[in-house]
């Protein structure tokens, strides 16, 4: 089973600001990554997936990049509305679905 | 509109059986996957399995193999998730969601399920 790692656990940026989550794989996972926002007491809702494409109504604020074990999800300018905690997944050798444990980004 | 309606919140005790519910609309049920993702209080998002609604076939993760199980009725557009016997342990929330490939393109509002004595 490939294990995912996100870093850092907590990540304190002031509105405006970059945010920039890290994610790697225990092994190459080639771009089949998807990324998730997560606001307290709602679903998890899809970001981007190939590790670069946004889905369906996201803001062009969110971008992904990398591949094999390195990914990472940029905010550009953090807004209120995107403080939450965001999880990677991999879905390279699935199943099962691979999570990692979650990056929370709160207000600075 | 792309819907995935899950069933309401559940108080169990140890022991009791329980099957929680995941209705699709919006869309064809039989051309998409549903999946089941487990959060405990806290906690991350771990996958449970996945089944096909137009054959039934079913992948379980082998931390809940045997420990849960999967079905679906496509006559009502519905997948379930169920248990024989409860655990305290599996006091959590429980998502489903649609794919196609290997990410949750869209999420139920999720399940929550508390088991006490």
């Amino acid at each position: 089973e490939i294990v995912m790692t996100q870093s850092p656990a907590t990540l304190s940026v002031s509105p405006g600001n970059r945010a920039t989550l890290s994610c790697r794989a225990s092994q190459s996972v080639s771009s089949n990554l998807a990324w998730y926002q997560q606001k307290p007491g709602q679903a998890p809702r899809l970001l981007i997936y190939g590790a670069s494409t946004r889905a369906t109504g996201i803001p062009a604020r969110f971008s992904g990049s990398g591949s094999g074990t390195e990914f990472t999800l940029t905010i550009s300018s953090l807004q209120s509305e995107d403080f939450a905690v965001y999880y990677c997944q991999q879905y390279n050798n699935w199943p099962p679905w691979t999570f990692g444990q979650g990056t929370k980004v709160e207000i600075k | 509109e792309v819907q995935l309606a899950q069933s309401g919140a559940e108080v169990k005790k140890p022991g009791e059986s329980l099957r929680i519910s995941c209705k699709g609309s919006g869309y064809t049920f039989t051309s998409y996957w549903i999946s089941w993702v487990r959060q405990m209080p806290g906690k991350g998002l771990e996958w449970m399995g996945r089944i096909d609604p137009s054959d039934s076939y079913i992948n379980y993760s082998p931390s809940f193999q045997g420990h849960v199980t999967i079905s679906t009725d496509k006559t009502i557009s519905t997948v379930y998730l169920e248990w024989s016997s409860l655990k305290a342990s599996d006091t959590a929330m429980y998502y489903c969601a649609r794919h196609t490939g290997g990410f949750g393109e869209s999420w139920g509002q999720g399940t929550l399920v508390t088991v006490s004595s």
